[in-house]
């Protein structure tokens, strides 16, 4: 079974449009995370949530809108999207916020046309 | 705010030489993690490392933590094909979110 899953696994769209990226993880954790990786693979935190509330939010435009309806999915929507937006997104979640391991899922990497 | 700087960004070595890459932090860590990320991979958890000082072992890969806690490394014994990958550190300072380096890209040539 797999720990982290996100879909969808590619997504390519065209500037301008909205899309989402679905998380779920059946660890039982009680924390979950965005991350972003860019072309040059640094990997940057977007958000965090610890059981179903929003405890980090960096420096992200607000086109991007976490939600998490239960501890065990996070979901990323995207409002026009736009060609910087392209990256790989990684999904992951730690037993708590804090000094714990991450799981990350596969990630979803997005293509803007 | 917290940096965490890993050096170097990328090594390619033959097969059978050691590896080692660097991570220093402007703050003082509570806490270091390793994560190896194959080509086309996710991170995956390597280890945690918690006290001044502390080394840790798997198989061919040593962990170090400094005595001051702002810096580590992981040292590859012999590397194999299989070691390819970008290897990340990530530090954490009290309650503050992890935070990861940009990682160090080995290539093994067989």
């Amino acid at each position: 079974d797999t720990a982290v899953s996100q879909t969808p696994k590619y997504l390519v769209t065209q500037m301008g449009n909205d899309k989402s990226i679905k998380c779920e993880q059946n660890l039982g954790h009680d924390t979950m995370y965005w991350y972003k990786q860019d072309s040059k693979k640094f990997l940057k935190i977007m958000f965090s949530y610890n059981n179903k509330e929003l405890i980090i939010n960096e420096t992200v435009p607000n086109r991007f809108s976490p939600k998490s309806p239960d501890k065990a999915h996070l979901n990323l929507h995207i409002n026009s999207l736009e060609l910087g937006d392209s990256a790989v997104y990684f999904c992951a979640s730690s037993q708590v916020h804090g000094n714990q391991p991450q799981h990350f899922g596969d990630g979803t990497r997005l293509s803007i046309l | 705010g917290q940096q965490v700087m890993q050096i170097p960004q990328y090594q390619h070595v033959q097969e059978g030489e050691d590896f080692t890459t660097y991570c220093n932090s402007s703050t003082t860590l509570s806490n270091i993690q390793w994560y190896k990320q194959r080509p086309g991979g996710h991170p995956v958890f390597l280890i945690q490392l918690v006290k001044s000082g502390e080394v840790k072992k798997q198989k061919r890969l040593t962990f170090q933590f400094g005595e001051a806690k702002k810096n580590s490394s992981l040292h590859i014994t012999a590397t194999q094909t299989t070691d390819v990958g970008t290897y990340f550190c990530a530090g954490q300072s009290g309650y503050s979110t992890l935070t990861f380096g940009k990682g160090t890209m080995l290539l093994v040539s067989p």
